[in-house]
């Protein structure tokens, strides 16, 4: 069965480091998103993608982060110079299409932690 | 803009006992309603969804969920329950017509002791 997949598991990174996480969606979905969950917290939307553009952002998208699909296999997350309130769990999901009939697989998510 | 409200963050109750999760929702325009569970070191997987039509759904592993618009509800419920049901259970909003964003509840961990 196909499955959204990310890596790594666990990122360890000193605060004002880049780091980049990595997600392989389901192969014919078109559409990609980032959540994330710190702690104790909400799951809280991210960023939407699609045709190589951002759909939509959440105001926690500031300029510190910036998605992209190098390779039209891979969809990455960047964050340019983390903070320790960066440290969360982080979720890539795809869907075949946009409509809510569309479900959104999630893969099993990256644990950040900065320090 | 909508939010979710889940009113217990941890449910403690015994193998083949019934079980039921609350949320409640708010939002001023019309929205798709979902429970997503999330089993350890797993990613979020659907339970179940409410779009439109019937207003008691039906998903996998023997939950179901009953739409109610007026308390502006979504509980989750399942008559009998397994260990192995043990997780984290997550209700979702979505506003009709956005780009696929979903906004999530806190989470209630539901905990099946023998």
């Amino acid at each position: 069965e196909p499955e959204v997949t990310q890596t790594p598991s666990h990122q360890v990174t000193q605060m004002g480091q880049e780091v980049i996480l990595r997600c392989v969606p389901i192969s014919n979905h078109l559409y990609f998103y980032w959540y994330r969950q710190i702690l104790g917290q909400k799951v809280e939307f991210l960023v939407s993608f699609y045709n190589n553009e951002i759909s939509e952002k959440s105001e926690i998208f500031d300029d510190q982060f910036s998605v992209e699909r190098p390779d039209g296999s891979n969809f990455t997350l960047k964050i340019r110079s983390t903070k320790l309130e960066d440290s969360a769990m982080y979720f890539c999901a795809s869907s075949l299409g946009q409509g809510p009939y569309n479900e959104q697989f999630f893969g099993p998510g990256t644990r950040l932690t900065v320090l | 803009a909508q939010s979710v409200t889940q009113l217990d963050s941890q449910v403690p109750v015994f193998e083949e006992a019934p079980v039921e999760l609350r949320c409640n929702y708010s939002s001023s325009v019309s929205v798709y309603l979902f429970w997503y569970v999330q089993y350890p070191n797993q990613g979020l997987q659907l339970l179940l969804k409410y779009l439109s039509g019937s207003t008691l759904v039906k998903g996998i592993n023997g939950f179901e969920a009953e739409f109610n618009k007026s308390q502006t509800s979504f509980h989750l419920r399942k008559p009998s329950v397994h260990i192995s049901d043990t997780a984290e259970y997550f209700c979702a909003v979505r506003a009709s017509g956005n780009t696929g964003k979903l906004i999530f509840g806190q989470g209630t961990t539901l905990q099946v002791k023998p």
